[in-house]
C-alpha cells in the first residue's frame, strides 16, 4: 500500500487566504519530513522540512506541524499569493528492504486566484 | 556544474527499444536518487545510490530497469525493451550526504515518450 498519503489532491483559494495540506505516513520510524514545491514545467524544490524531534517549524508564511503519535504532518501557507500556485509534495523517510528511502505523496495542486 | 544535469531532456522511442538516461549530480554529493513522475502522479521512488552502491533496488518497476553509478558521480538509468507505460519524466536528484541530512537537489528531468 501507499507509504505516504497526501490530501487534498487539488486546492483552490483566494489570494490572502490560508492553505493547509495534510499527509500521513505508515512507518513509525520515519524521522524526516520535507515539503517540495514544483512550479509548472520546473523541477521540485525544497521549501521547508521538519525532523521528528520537533513539533512545529515556521519560515515566514510557511509552517509545518508534525504529530508523531498520529503519524501525520501538515503544511500551512498563510496570506497566500498567486506565486504560491504550484504542486506541493510531502515526503517521509520510509524504512524499506535495505535502508530507508524518501517517499513522496502524490502531490497537491494549489491554485491561488487574485 | 552548478546543478544536477540530466540528459537527454527529451527522448522519443519506439516500443521495444532500449533507452539510457544520464544524471550528472552536483560535485561532491555522495547520494543520488532516481524518481519517476507520470502525468498527474507523484514522485515514484526508483533507486538510491550512496557512493557507487545501491542499498535499495526494490523501487525499480521491473527487471527491465537497471541503474548504475560509477566513480561516485555520474549515474545511468537503463530501460530495456521499453513499453508504453514507461512513458514519464525521470527525475534525478542528489544530496550532500544521505537525504536524512538535508535537501535533495533535482535535475530538470528526462521526458521519455514510448510510442
Amino acid at each position: 500500500g501507499e507509504n505516504v498519503e497526501q490530501h487534498p489532491s487539488t486546492l483552490s483559494v483566494q489570494e490572502g487566504d490560508s492553505a493547509v495540506i495534510k499527509c500521513t505516513y505508515s512507518d513509525s520510524a520515519s524521522n524526516y519530513f520535507p515539503w517540495y514545491k514544483q512550479e509548472l514545467g520546473k523541477r521540485p524544490q525544497l521549501i521547508i522540512d521538519i525532523r521528528s524531534n520537533v513539533g512545529e517549524k515556521k519560515d515566514q508564511r510557511i509552517a509545518v506541524t508534525l504529530n508523531k503519535t498520529a503519524k501525520h504532518f501538515s503544511l500551512h501557507i498563510t496570506e497566500t499569493q498567486p506565486e504560491d500556485s504550484a504542486v506541493y509534495f510531502c515526503a517521509a523517510s520510509i524504512g524499506r528492504q535495505a535502508g530507508t528511502a524518501l517517499i513522496f505523496g502524490k502531490g497537491t495542486t494549489l491554485s491561488v486566484s487574485s | 556544474g552548478a546543478g544536477v544535469s540530466q540528459s537527454p531532456s527529451n527522448k522519443v522511442t519506439e516500443k521495444g527499444k532500449d533507452v539510457e538516461l544520464r544524471c550528472d549530480p552536483i560535485s561532491g554529493h555522495t547520494a543520488l536518487y532516481w524518481y519517476r513522475q507520470s502525468l498527474g502522479q507523484g514522485l515514484e521512488f526508483l533507486i538510491y545510490f550512496q557512493g557507487n552502491s545501491a542499498p535499495d533496488k526494490s523501487g525499480l518497476p521491473s527487471d527491465r530497469f537497471s541503474a548504475e553509478r560509477t566513480g561516485g558521480s555520474v549515474s545511468t538509468l537503463t530501460i530495456q525493451r521499453t513499453q508504453q507505460e514507461d512513458s514519464a519524466v525521470y527525475l534525478c536528484a542528489s544530496s550532500l550526504l544521505g537525504f536524512n541530512t538535508g535537501e535533495l537537489f533535482f535535475g530538470e528531468g528526462s521526458r521519455l515518450t514510448v510510442l
